[in-house]
């Protein structure tokens, strides 16, 4: 089955440290990735869509310059949490669009800023 | 309110029983998925049914969808302890290029030996 691989798992940091997440689609090709964010016992926020080879569309209230997506190739999007802060601190999650409609999940990155 | 609401929030049944998850939407819909979440790890797509689908089955899973309700039901039979999860409904709105999917809430299930 498709398989997506999230890079790192967890990430404990001072504040004003900038943070990438990658998410990999390991076998198949995702033309389409999406990065959520969420908070404990609560569901998953849309942040943004990743598009290969354009720039990522970033839902209401998300900040584009905080939030830097990167989608170089058919299989890689990046997250990059720039000057992160304690209130970023969350359970980000990545996934890519498969067929049918459906979504293939990473196992999520724990940001921890102190 | 939040399109794709799940209820109950929690639910705590007997290794054996039958878990029956509720989720509500309000806009029309291209089709309907439920995932599993584990905790502190990614979701799991369980089964899609598309809004001309009105009950889908998948080994232990059942699905229903009443497009007239607006109103999806995910039932796990037999359960057991593995079963114990986060269960999110997701509705896709598009169908095209506007693709994304919406969670709702969640429901905790939890399965007791």
């Amino acid at each position: 089955g498709a398989v997506v691989s999230q890079h790192p798992s967890r990430v404990i940091c001072k504040s004003g440290t900038s943070v990438k997440i990658e998410c990999r689609s390991l076998d198949f090709q995702a033309t389409t990735m999406f990065w959520y964010r969420q908070f404990p016992k609560q569901s998953l926020m849309l942040m943004a869509t990743s598009n290969e080879g354009s720039k990522a569309t970033y839902e209401q209230g998300v900040e584009k310059d905080k939030f830097l997506i990167n989608h170089a190739s058919l299989t890689l999007s990046t997250l990059t949490v720039t000057s992160a802060h304690p209130e970023d601190s969350s359970f980000y999650i990545c996934s890519a669009r498969g067929t049918g409609g459906i979504q293939h999940f990473g196992d999520g990155t724990r940001l921890s800023i102190l | 309110s939040q399109q794709g609401e799940e209820d109950p929030q929690a639910l705590s049944i007997q290794e054996g029983e039958n878990a029956t998850m509720n989720c509500s939407y309000k806009t029309s819909i291209n089709n309907l998925q439920w995932y599993r979440q584990n905790s502190g790890r990614g979701l799991v797509h369980l089964i899609l049914i598309r809004s001309n689908e009105r009950e889908k089955h998948s080994g232990r899973l059942r699905v229903t969808l009443d497009t007239s309700k607006k109103s999806s039901s995910l039932l796990i039979t037999a359960s057991r302890a593995a079963d114990t999860a986060s269960y999110f409904c997701a509705t896709d709105l598009s169908g095209g290029s506007n693709y994304k999917l919406t969670f709702g809430k969640g429901t905790l299930l939890t399965v007791n030996p």
